[in-house]
């Protein structure tokens, strides 16, 4: 199940399950949106992207939804595997900012277990 | 593929030195790169924008007289931390926007800083 205290929110799940991260982001000016994977001392990877103009994209065992309504996106893994453990971030860019300049999400520790 | 190369990955200091951290695109040219600052178990933070041949452009509350960033050519951009002291231990990370190549955005894979 999913945790949220002081410290980085937490996710466990076994191997095979499905696998859904939540992030709300913080600007309705955003039009871009990311989903990174970051292992222990190690830079972000990138996972897959979407427009604002989609509510949906999918990428091989990842699908991205966005509710710019509410101003949530979300990152579903499927069978996800003891390789998908790491942390989780969604980062959003403004409008009219160029693509590099990114703003983070809290960000999620995927934890699989076999 | 495209790599960003972050050097050193790993920095021991003792209080009141500086250092460097240098990010250099590799196979391709950067006119913009980026800056952020991880503390353990907590997000990326934007510290600036680092544009080649100009001055960068800082995040509110960074302060840019602590950490110097310069971008003397399309390939490389250096973060100095000035004067660390122990609350500068962080992990730095560094992205570059490529303008040559299809895929545009690419991240190094961080120094780790401990200033004693």
């Amino acid at each position: 199940g999913e945790s949220v205290g002081l410290h980085l929110p937490t996710l466990s799940v076994q191997e095979g399950d499905n696998s859904i991260i939540n992030c709300a982001y913080s600007n309705s000016a955003s039009d871009y949106f990311i989903w990174y994977k970051q292992e222990s001392g190690k830079g972000p990877q990138f996972i897959i992207d979407i427009r604002s103009n989609m509510d949906k994209r999918q990428g091989q065992r990842v699908t991205v939804l966005l509710n710019k309504t509410v101003k949530h996106l979300s990152l579903q893994i499927a069978a996800t595997q003891p390789g998908d453990s790491a942390v989780y971030f969604c980062a959003e860019n403004w409008r009219g900012s160029t693509l590099g300049r990114l703003y983070f999400g809290r960000g999620t520790q995927l934890t699989v277990w076999p | 593929g495209a790599v960003v190369s972050q050097h050193p990955s790993r920095v021991i200091c003792k209080s009141g030195t500086s250092v460097k951290i240098e990010c250099r695109s590799l196979d391709f040219q950067a006119t913009t790169m980026f800056w952020y600052r991880q503390f353990p178990k907590q997000s990326l933070m934007l510290m600036a924008t680092s544009n080649e041949g100009s001055k960068a452009t800082y995040e509110q509350g960074v302060e840019k007289d602590k950490f110097l960033i310069n971008h003397a050519s399309l390939t490389l951009s250096t973060l100095t931390v000035t004067s660390a002291h122990p609350e500068d231990s962080s992990f730095y990370i560094c992205s570059a926007e490529s303008i040559t190549t299809n895929e545009k955005l690419f991240f190094g894979s961080g120094t780790q800083l401990s200033v004693l």
